[in-house]
């Protein structure tokens, strides 16, 4: 069955390092690999979609790879702040766009 | 915050009552997405709709249902509520059924005692 794992633990990094959280995925070809942060008792807020033909995209402090062979992504937050403390959930996306699959997310902590 | 409304923000239900969740889209989306948010887990989808149509479902059982109306608005309805329906549940709009970049909602949460 379609799976997708990222770290169930917690990343606790030091304000100004980079964090990076990994999602790996089995039994999928998807369209589509998107990043969202999720903060307590909110809803998830987009923050990067990168295309099965793409190796990497960038925004801002944030940058995302995507490894069909793999079937991994990266993302990364550079010079990260204690205002990027949040969940970070990724999500695949089928061709139409109709099918969101999400992992279950990765925690970070960002200490100053 | 994104412009996507959900109504009641909690809610708790007896085991074997049904439930109706409602969703306002950001203003010119046409397409609403709800999910299922267990404790710990990630979002998990249910169904879509876009204008007016369900447009793919997820692994939830038929008294899992919805609608979309002509102003894109949307409700959930859950019959024969289980306590594992306990749960944050979401509702995510886009631009057009092709667009991938979906803006949530805050949630409602739903208690089934």
């Amino acid at each position: 069955s379609q799976k997708i794992e990222q770290n169930s633990e917690a990343l606790n990094i030091q304000e100004g390092k980079t964090a990076t959280l990994t999602c790996n995925y089995t039994n999928y070809s998807p369209a589509y690999l998107q990043w969202y942060r999720q903060d307590p008792g909110r809803g998830p807020v987009f923050l990067l979609l990168i295309r099965e033909n793409e190796k990497e995209k960038r925004k801002e402090r944030l940058k995302v790879t995507f490894d069909t062979t793999l079937k991994q992504s990266l993302f990364h937050i550079t010079a990260s702040q204690p205002a990027d403390s949040a969940t970070y959930l990724c999500a695949l996306v089928n061709t139409g766009g109709f099918k969101t699959i999400f992992g279950a997310g990765t925690r970070l902590f960002v200490k100053a | 915050e994104t412009g996507v409304t959900q109504s009641p923000t909690h809610l708790i239900k007896t085991r074997g009552q049904q439930v109706t969740l409602r969703c306002s889209s950001q203003s010119g989306h046409n397409t609403v997405s709800w999910y299922q948010q267990a404790l710990g887990q990630g979002p998990q989808f249910i169904f879509q709709y876009y204008r007016e149509e369900e447009n793919g479902r997820g692994n939830f059982p038929p008294r899992f249902s919805g609608l979309q109306f002509p102003n894109y608005s949307s409700e959930l309805n859950v019959n024969a509520l289980e306590l594992d329906d306990s749960a944050l549940y979401l509702c995510a709009s886009s631009l057009d059924r092709g667009a991938y970049e979906q803006y949530f909602g805050p949630g409602t949460r739903l208690t089934v005692t």
